[in-house]
């Protein structure tokens, strides 16, 4: 089946560790975003990434980094530098970035203890 | 930056009702889209809806982009419709990105 897949579903970390969340995506979409949501909050945008080899800072990327090497990958990684990464995270892609329906992924549950 | 306000913040109905949720935007977006996050956290694409209106069984929703609003209607709610619900829009900030309202919570009572 087409779709996104975020890998794992809950993460459990120590704090201080820097910790690196999956979304592979098989819709030969060019763009792929990353999402941040806390409890009962909307989603803010950390990173996102237009096409291969380029990705651009969404509103709220201090402690996190990520990579595009490939089309349908798109890895985030959380940094120690992060001063609050328990979260719900999740990533999206989009045919292309603009204007284009967005779908998302099942999202990671990530806890730092 | 651009606004995306949603209103009511939260909502509460008796199985069978209808209602209206609000999107509005304080500039121009290039396209709108709403979901419905599950208690699972899962996001499900409801419309994507850049103008005009669309239906969906229970579910329609109408864009006036002239107006930087959007209106998401639930008729006959079902306690199935129950969780939060999400419009995003993107805007052209030197690269494309798609940004969301805080959400109307709904919960359906039986």
């Amino acid at each position: 089946d087409g779709g996104i897949t975020q890998s794992p579903k809950y993460l459990f970390r120590k704090e201080g560790q820097n910790v690196t969340l999956s979304c592979e995506q098989n819709l030969n979409h060019d763009a792929m975003y990353w999402y941040r949501q806390d409890p009962g909050q909307g989603l803010r945008l950390i990173y996102y990434s237009q096409i291969v080899n380029d990705f651009q800072k969404g509103d709220i990327a201090e402690g996190y980094s990520v990579s595009r090497e490939k089309k349908e990958s798109f890895p985030l990684t959380v940094t120690s530098a992060q001063k609050n990464p328990t979260a719900f995270y999740l990533c999206a892609s989009s045919k292309t970035g603009a204007g284009t329906e967005a779908f998302f992924g099942q999202g990671t549950r990530l806890t730092v203890v | 930056g651009i606004q995306v306000e949603q209103s009511p913040p939260d909502l509460i109905l008796q199985e069978g009702a209808n209602s209206t949720l609000r999107c509005n935007f304080s500039d121009s977006v290039n396209n709108l889209q709403w979901f419905h996050q599950n208690p699972w956290g899962q996001l499900i694409n409801l419309f994507y809806i850049p103008s005009g209106t669309k239906q969906n069984g229970r579910l329609s929703a109408t864009t006036v982009a002239t107006e930087r609003y959007s209106l998401l209607y639930i008729s006959s709610s079902q306690t199935t419709d129950s969780g939060v619900y999400f419009c995003a829009g993107t805007v052209n900030t030197g690269g494309f990105k798609t940004i969301f309202g805080a959400g109307t919570r709904l919960f359906v009572k039986a």
